[in-house]
């Protein structure tokens, strides 16, 4: 089965500084690829998407993220952190083996320090 | 749209009663899902439906659970009897049912089970 690992359950960056949140998935082939995000007491929302239309994704907020084959590898990356971007950061994949079904990594904790 | 509709937002219950969470999705959406969110285990699928047919319930923890789709505006996800340690938060989502379909989320319904 499809699986997604985010490496680090806690990110920490100053307002302004550069964001990477790691994510890494276990294909054969490539998947399709999410990131979504969930603000305290709140479902999750898309905030880009990867359908091998183009490797550099860009999603709302001046999110970005790169989907890179050889590394099996979809990072999350926004080049100046604001205080709203704090919230919970989830990769996620479609599983192969039901192509509806929608399986998240463990997410990770953004804070950002004034 | 009003979204993926979701009650209660709240319910605190003791041990051994039934509970009964209710979901009404997006409207011409054909996949409904249900997930659960601890901080221990993070985001689990516990089922999803195409066209109100449950297509995986692998994820249901328990003969506890059980979940409906009587039709394609509403969702029912019931626990009995319900235990502490089915205390969490569960969404439920909708989707168009396409491989690469966003997910909407709901608000949630955090469940105490004392």
């Amino acid at each position: 089965a499809q699986s997604v690992t985010q490496l680090g359950s806690h990110v920490s960056v100053s307002e302004g500084a550069l964001v990477l949140l790691r994510c890494n998935y276990s294909s054969s082939v490539p998947p399709y690829l999410f990131w979504y995000v969930q603000y305290p007491n709140q479902g999750l929302q898309l905030l880009l998407k990867y359908t091998s239309a183009a490797t550099l994704v860009k999603g709302i907020n001046g999110f970005e993220a790169e989907f890179k084959k050889s590394e099996t590898s979809f990072h999350l990356t926004k080049p100046s952190a604001h205080m709203s971007d704090a919230a919970e950061y989830f990769c996620a994949v479609t599983d192969y083996s039901s192509a509806s079904k929608i399986i998240f990594g463990s997410g990770t904790r953004l804070s950002i320090r004034p | 749209d009003a979204g993926v509709i979701q009650s209660p937002r709240h319910e605190v219950t003791e041990m051994g009663q039934e509970v009964t969470l209710r979901c009404k999705p997006i409207s011409g959406h054909n996949s409904l899902f249900w997930y659960r969110q601890t901080m221990m285990r993070g985001l689990e699928l516990l089922i999803y439906f195409n066209n109100n047919v449950p297509i995986d319930d692998s994820g249901m923890p328990e003969d506890r659970f059980s979940a409906k789709m009587p039709n394609a505006s509403f969702s029912t996800l019931k626990i009995q009897p319900s235990e502490p340690r089915d205390s969490a938060v569960y969404f439920c989502a909708s989707s168009l049912g396409v491989p690469n379909g966003e997910l909407f989320f709901g608000e949630g319904s955090r469940l105490t089970v004392l």
